[in-house]
């Protein structure tokens, strides 16, 4: 099972662009990269799923290099609603249980 | 509104008593998973049923089981609690057919369950 490293914590500012970088070294040639979103006393959320290169949706932008060891949410002008705990995750094909939600990266957006 | 549906949002128990988390899954989606959050541990995943059968375990404890009925709504039965059970419990449910990995999971608002 591939794990995840990502930083625990990130401040930014309102109208900022956040880029929260996370690393997968043993990412498996099925495996997709998935992001979620979570606000205190609530389910996580679906951001972005990608596989390889950029994917971009009406929420943020997902950035993958060619090797795939890594990748990078990136958030377009914050706001203080954006202020929420983001997991990156490692998705093997048609395996939901084996994905593994790590620490997360608590975002903290001031105004 | 992820279309997952949760009962009860929040229990309060004693030590030793028996609880049953109930989850109504999104409309079409087969698939129901099982998620523990407690503050010191993460979301921690429980165990899968897919259209009726268990399909997958995790970090489920003995005392612990759950089960999917044929509406597709899930039961998940917590016995002999101890303190450590307290935590929030997600339920999450998928379409696995959808191209893309596992495609996107839906979670519900939770059940917070606190053990006194």
């Amino acid at each position: 099972l591939a794990k995840t490293t990502q930083p625990i914590s990130m401040d930014s500012y309102e109208g900022q662009e956040v880029n929260i970088t996370c690393s997968h070294n043993n990412i498996a040639t099925n495996d997709y990269i998935t992001w979620y979103q979570q606000f205190p006393s609530q389910g996580p959320r679906f951001i972005i799923q990608g596989y390889k290169t950029k994917v971009t949706n009406e929420v943020a932008s997902l950035f993958i290099p060619a090797d795939r060891k890594s990748s990078t949410l990136s958030l377009p002008r914050v706001s203080l609603s954006d202020t929420a705990v983001y997991y990156c995750l490692v998705d093997p094909y048609s395996s939901a249980s084996k994905i593994i939600f790590g620490s997360g990266t608590r975002l903290s957006i001031r105004p | 509104d992820s279309g997952v549906t949760q009962t009860p949002k929040h229990l309060i128990t004693a030590t030793g008593q028996r609880v049953t988390l109930r989850c109504s899954p999104r409309s079409g989606d087969l698939s129901v998973y099982w998620y523990q959050q407690s503050l010191d541990q993460g979301l921690q995943f429980l165990i899968q049923y897919y259209n009726g059968e268990e399909r997958a375990k995790g970090n489920i404890l003995e005392r612990f089981s759950a089960q999917q009925f044929p509406d597709l709504h899930s039961e998940l039965n917590l016995s002999s609690l101890e303190l450590g059970d307290s935590a929030l419990y997600f339920c999450a449910s998928s379409d696995p057919s959808l191209a893309g990995g596992t495609g996107e999971l839906f979670f519900g608002e939770g059940s917070r369950l606190t053990v006194l």
